[in-house]
């Protein structure tokens, strides 16, 4: 069955340092793979995917991630991140099949120190 | 830019009563979606709609849950006798369809009292 892990539910950085959100997915299809951001209170927001291609994916909001098939990983990356970036992270996987539903991680929250 | 509209933001409403979350979806977009968000939890799916007909529900689907798109734009879930579990942010979501992504709504937060 179809799953994405999201092993770190908090995470707490400071203004100006880097991060990386780990998402871990088992799919049993060539897998298409999506990062949503979500500030309190609103709706989810796209900030990349992956559907084929180059494994390094570049999004909005200077996000990247990284699409490692050995690993069954596509983790988050931002060289530096700024206090706006607090928010709830979700990956997600989908699949190439026409209707196919996506499913979301259980999210990770962004909290950034001044 | 083409965006889901979800109406109302939010709705309050006594345990027992109906309610109907409406969703316009973006125009040309195919598949349609509801998903979840019990407060502090994940997103999860509950039913992908296509051609008219639910496509895949979920096990949270279920007989007091029901979906139509009843004009041709409008994409609406209805539940029937609401819970107090069903307190919730509810989501829409289109998509164009395969190897395209789903676009979400701002979600209509739904308080069962």
């Amino acid at each position: 069955a179809q799953s994405v892990t999201q092993p770190d539910i908090h995470i707490t950085v400071s203004e100006g340092a880097s991060l990386e959100l780990r998402c871990n997915y088992s799919y049993g299809a060539t897998p298409y793979l999506f990062w949503y951001v979500q500030s309190p209170g609103q709706g989810l927001q796209l900030l990349l995917k992956y559907f084929s291609g180059d494994t390094l994916v570049q999004g909005i909001k200077g996000f990247e991630a990284e699409f490692k098939r050995s690993q069954s990983s596509f983790n988050l990356r931002k060289p530096s991140v700024h206090w706006s970036d607090a928010a709830e992270y979700f990956c997600a996987v989908g699949s190439m099949n026409r209707d196919d539903k996506i499913i979301f991680g259980k999210g990770t929250r962004l909290h950034i120190l001044p | 830019e083409p965006e889901v509209t979800q109406t109302p933001s939010h709705q309050v409403t006594q345990m027992g009563q109906e309610v109907i979350l409406r969703c316009v979806p973006i125009s040309n977009h195919l598949y349609f979606y509801w998903y979840r968000q019990i407060l502090g939890q994940k997103v999860e799916f509950l039913v992908s709609f296509y051609n008219n007909e639910i496509s895949e529900k979920s096990e949270i689907f279920d007989d007091q849950f029901s979906v139509e798109r009843p004009d041709g734009s409008n994409f609406t879930l209805k539940i029937r006798s609401t819970k107090l579990e069903d307190s919730a942010m509810y989501f829409c979501a289109s998509s164009g369809g395969a190897a395209s992504e789903a676009f979400f709504g701002q979600g209509t937060r739904l308080t069962v009292v």
